[in-house]
């Protein structure tokens, strides 16, 4: 059972590079969200999903796009990377009763 | 507004010592949910205990529980019998928002620190 994969582990970015970050589940599960974690804080949700084919802003979604295109896959955009993007990135997936965390993505922007 | 508040930035407990890091929350739903996950330094997000506002009995799960206080809107975890691989960062979470459209929203954390 692999849960909650995360891709990439690590990313170095320019400035004003693009990427994608990919969430893939094999819980089947409705809901899907991405946060930022940045060092010291909390964890801040960007945009979430619950459900194929919807999207919907959190807390923090400037400068970020997200797709879910397929239930079991959530993509984060980032179209021009800015230094204050640089954090860690979680996504989870779940239902009600509980939600199951990847093991993260650490994106640093130069 | 914050929604989620945990109010102890760090905490230093010796082990064996029981311990309870306060969670408090607001919202105006009657139907939502509550969390602890667990962050230990390797960086994953493991969780620890759900309590659902329809509950009536506290939650429990092995050295966890969840002291829930629905009229003072608090959800404090509490750690029996604390050991050194306790020490962690913990975040209080919860669930919120109509079916169809619920959020998962964090508090900021409390850093828990156990001396042997």
């Amino acid at each position: 059972n692999a849960g909650v994969t995360q891709t990439p582990k690590f990313r170095v970015l320019k400035t004003g590079q693009s990427m994608t970050l990919l969430c893939a589940q094999d819980m089947n599960h409705e809901y899907m969200y991405w946060y930022r974690q940045d060092p010291g804080m909390g964890l801040r949700l960007i945009h979430y999903s619950v459900g194929e084919g919807t999207t919907a802003k959190g807390e923090v979604p400037d400068g970020y796009n997200v797709s879910r295109l397929k239930k079991q896959n959530f993509l984060l955009g980032l179209e021009s990377a800015a230094p204050s993007q640089t954090s860690v990135y979680f996504c989870a997936s779940g239902f009600r009763g509980g939600y199951t965390f990847g093991s993260g993505t650490r994106l640093t922007v130069v | 507004a914050q929604k989620i508040t945990q109010t102890q930035p760090g905490m230093f407990v010796q082990e064996k010592e029981a311990v309870t890091l306060d969670c408090t929350y607001d919202t105006s739903d009657q139907s939502y949910g509550l969390f602890w996950y667990k962050q230990p330094s390797s960086g994953e997000m493991i969780f620890l205990i759900y309590q659902g506002s329809y509950d009536e009995q506290n939650a429990t799960e092995g050295r966890y529980s969840l002291n829930f206080q629905k009229a003072r809107k608090s959800a404090n975890l509490v750690i029996s019998a604390s050991q050194l691989g306790d020490s962690a960062m913990y975040f209080c979470a919860m669930r919120e928002g109509p079916q169809g459209a619920q959020k998962l929203v964090f508090g900021q954390g409390t850093r828990l620190t156990i001396n042997p």
